[in-house]
């Protein structure tokens, strides 16, 4: 058990829809990261937060959007879904702000399925 | 920026042989290389990783070395296990990102 919570664990829905993504950290830790990972592809960073603040951002799409809480929790949003999107997304954690200084902590992550 | 190219796709080894999967960077600039394990249905989990003062780190029967000349890093598992049967994912930094490589599927074979 990695201590990173993600719910929910399954998602189906249909084309042009909104969905929100939920991931509680580990405790203590400050990043967030969402990842994109496709059917037999890799992991595809979308956007990092640290402390509330974006920190970095990858290949995320316009139509998806994201943000941390006070509490540090994180949620990401994506709308005008299209089968494309369908995939696992992982949420991860750290302590630090930098990827370059440790360990990330990866829940396991949501399944979308857009039908 | 950084590219990370991961070999091979796909890796069968019998029970107890090695496996190496290797994988090779674009900036010079990066100085941390992580090793990630995907177990089926599971979130990646960093298995070793190694900074570039270093050449070679050991962890039981897992090893990376890294050649910062060659811009090239490899990822060792010796007396290969059933539980070895994972998808294995490289990494490097650029930009203080963590880039990814495409991913390994090791199939160990009895």
């Amino acid at each position: 058990d990695s201590g990173v919570t993600q719910t929910p664990k399954h998602l189906i829905t249909a084309t042009g829809q909104r969905v929100t993504l939920r991931c509680s950290p580990r405790s203590g830790d400050l990043s967030v990261y969402w990842y994109q990972q496709s059917l037999d592809q890799g992991l595809q960073f979308l956007i990092q937060y640290y402390n509330g603040e974006e920190r970095a951002k990858g290949n995320i799409l316009e139509r998806f959007s994201a943000q941390q809480f006070p509490d540090l929790h994180s949620e990401l949003n994506l709308s005008s879904l299209e089968l494309g999107d369908s995939a696992l997304y992982f949420c991860a954690s750290s302590v630090a702000e930098q990827t370059n200084t440790g360990e990330l902590f990866f829940g396991e992550g949501s399944r979308l399925t857009v039908l | 920026g950084e590219n990370v190219e991961q070999h091979p796709s796909t890796l069968s080894v019998q029970e107890g042989d090695s496996a190496v999967i290797k994988c090779t960077y674009s900036d010079s600039a990066s100085n941390y290389f992580p090793w990630y394990k995907q177990e089926l249905g599971k979130g990646p989990q960093l298995i070793i990783d190694i900074r570039s003062n270093v050449g070679e780190k050991k962890d039981q029967r897992i090893a990376v070395t890294l050649n910062k000349t060659a811009k090239h890093f490899s990822l060792h598992i010796t007396e290969t296990q059933p539980e070895d049967s994972a998808v294995y994912f490289c990494a490097g930094v650029s930009n203080y990102q963590l880039i990814w490589g495409a991913g390994t599927k090791l199939i160990i074979k009895p």
